[in-house]
């Protein structure tokens, strides 16, 4: 079945610099590759996802990459502010299959 | 539109007792995901379900546990004879998948938090 591995684990920065978070995945039939932030105690909350027709995607301070050759997608938070500080995690769906595969995600945390 | 809703939030059993955990898709969802969070883990597949059918259970222990999604009324999770080892956030998520127009999308609840005694 699909593997998705994230990195890294944790990850701390300094209020305005950016963070990326990268994840491979091993079956290349997967085609959706969506992003959650999960905040302590509370449910996930997509903030970004991309198909696997398009190569990069944008939205205000975020942005996610995706390299189908290689397979690995990546999430990039630009001017991190200290309410980004969260657990973020990637997932990857075959389409068919209908089943999310999540990394084991990333503790970011965005010193004031 | 109130959003996915899971309830109860937090259940505490006893091993050897039954949890029941419900969850009701959004507005005009008819596709129901159950997901189990471990302590600093990510979230692993448990069972794919639409009104009254089970898509897919790859993802559910064989023993003790089985999901419904009856044509009126909430998702069901069960877990019967609950051990230590069942102690977890048991998220649901839902998503329209309206065919042919495929909508990948999954909107999560709250979660359930379960504590095994």
């Amino acid at each position: 079945g699909e593997n998705v591995e994230q990195h890294p684990s944790t990850l701390s920065v300094q209020e305005g610099d950016s963070a990326v978070i990268k994840c491979t995945y091993s079956d290349s039939a997967s085609n959706y590759f969506p992003w959650y932030k999960q905040e302590l105690g509370k449910r996930p909350q997509l903030i970004i996802d991309i198909r696997s027709n398009v190569g990069e995607k944008k939205d205000q301070r975020i942005a996610v990459t995706l390299n189908k050759t290689a397979k690995h997608f990546s999430l990039h938070i630009t001017e991190t502010q200290p309410e980004d500080s969260a657990v973020y995690f990637c997932a990857a769906d075959k389409g068919s299959n209908y089943k999310l595969t999540f990394g084991k995600g990333t503790l970011l945390t965005v010193n004031p | 539109n109130a959003g996915v809703m899971q309830n109860p939030r937090h259940l505490v059993r006893r091993r050897g007792q039954e949890a029941r955990l419900r969850c009701s898709p959004m507005k005009g969802h008819s596709h129901v995901y159950w997901y189990r969070q471990l302590p600093e883990e990510g979230l692993k597949f448990m069972v794919y379900l639409q009104k009254e059918n089970i898509i897919d259970e790859s993802g559910m222990p064989k023993e003790r546990f089985s999901a419904e999604f009856p044509k009126e009324g909430p998702s069901i999770l069960r877990i019967q004879q609950v051990v230590r080892g069942d102690s977890a956030a048991y998220f649901c998520a839902s998503s329209p998948r309206v065919f042919p127009v495929r909508e990948d999308t999954q909107y999560f609840g709250p979660g359930t938090r379960l504590t095994v005694l």
